[in-house]
């Protein structure tokens, strides 16, 4: 059981490329999140996913886009990277969202934009 | 807005010392409430969480955390910190009923062997 796993773990891009951070887990749990964490600012909320099929915004979702793949999947896609897009992200998932339910937390990626 | 204050953003105590890491919530009607901790090059895992029942919840590696309604407040306890504590330490807060967690930018604590 790997619970939450997202990669790449490091990232480094040109401002103006795209990518795609995965994220996926196996503890069949219905609710995704992508946060980002800037030191002093803790972590910010960009997008969530409540079920399969749905996503929302969160705190700070200009300059990203999400798609829930599956039940397993949730990806979180920069268009045009930004230097101010530099970050580690978390993804998270939680049973049910809206709920009496603690998230949990993959290990992270450490994005650069230079 | 809706908001998450830590108001102790780095805190050094010496081993043995008691530890109290201070939450508040501006929101209005029913929480849920938690704390996380990341240790250092890890991820965020949970310390301890409070739905409902008695306010005084206790968690993992000895910490504990008391929710005063009439405050707004969840802080964080744990009345001897080890070495092994050094950790930035966050408290969220879930609006029940709502899929939004907001977290606290962060407590950095640095226990000193």
């Amino acid at each position: 059981n790997a619970g939450v796993t997202q990669t790449p773990k490091f990232q480094v891009l040109k401002t103006g490329q795209s990518m795609t951070l995965q994220c996926a887990q196996d503890m069949n749990h219905n609710s995704m999140y992508w946060y980002r964490q800037d030191p002093g600012m803790g972590l910010r909320l960009i997008y969530y996913s409540a079920s399969e099929g749905t996503t929302d915004k969160g705190e700070v979702p200009n300059g990203y886009n999400v798609s829930r793949l599956n039940k397993r999947e949730f990806s979180l896609r920069l268009e045009s990277a930004a230097p101010s897009q530099t970050s580690v992200y978390f993804c998270a998932s939680s049973v049910v969202g809206a709920g009496e339910h603690e998230q949990y937390f993959g290990p992270g990626t450490r994005l650069t934009v230079t | 807005a809706q908001s998450v204050s830590q108001h102790n953003h780095h805190v050094i105590l010496s081993e043995a010392a008691s530890l109290e890491l201070g939450c508040n919530y501006s929101y209005g009607g029913t929480v849920n409430l938690f704390w996380y901790v990341q240790y250092p090059g890890q991820h965020l895992q949970l310390l301890l969480k409070y739905f409902s029942g008695d306010p005084l919840v206790k968690g993992i590696k000895g910490f504990e955390a008391e929710f005063i309604k009439s405050k707004f407040s969840f802080n964080l306890r744990k009345p001897s910190v080890q070495w092994s504590d050094t950790a930035e330490y966050f408290c969220a807060v879930n609006r029940k009923g709502t899929y939004k967690y907001i977290f606290g930018t962060g407590t950095r604590l640095k226990v000193l062997a």
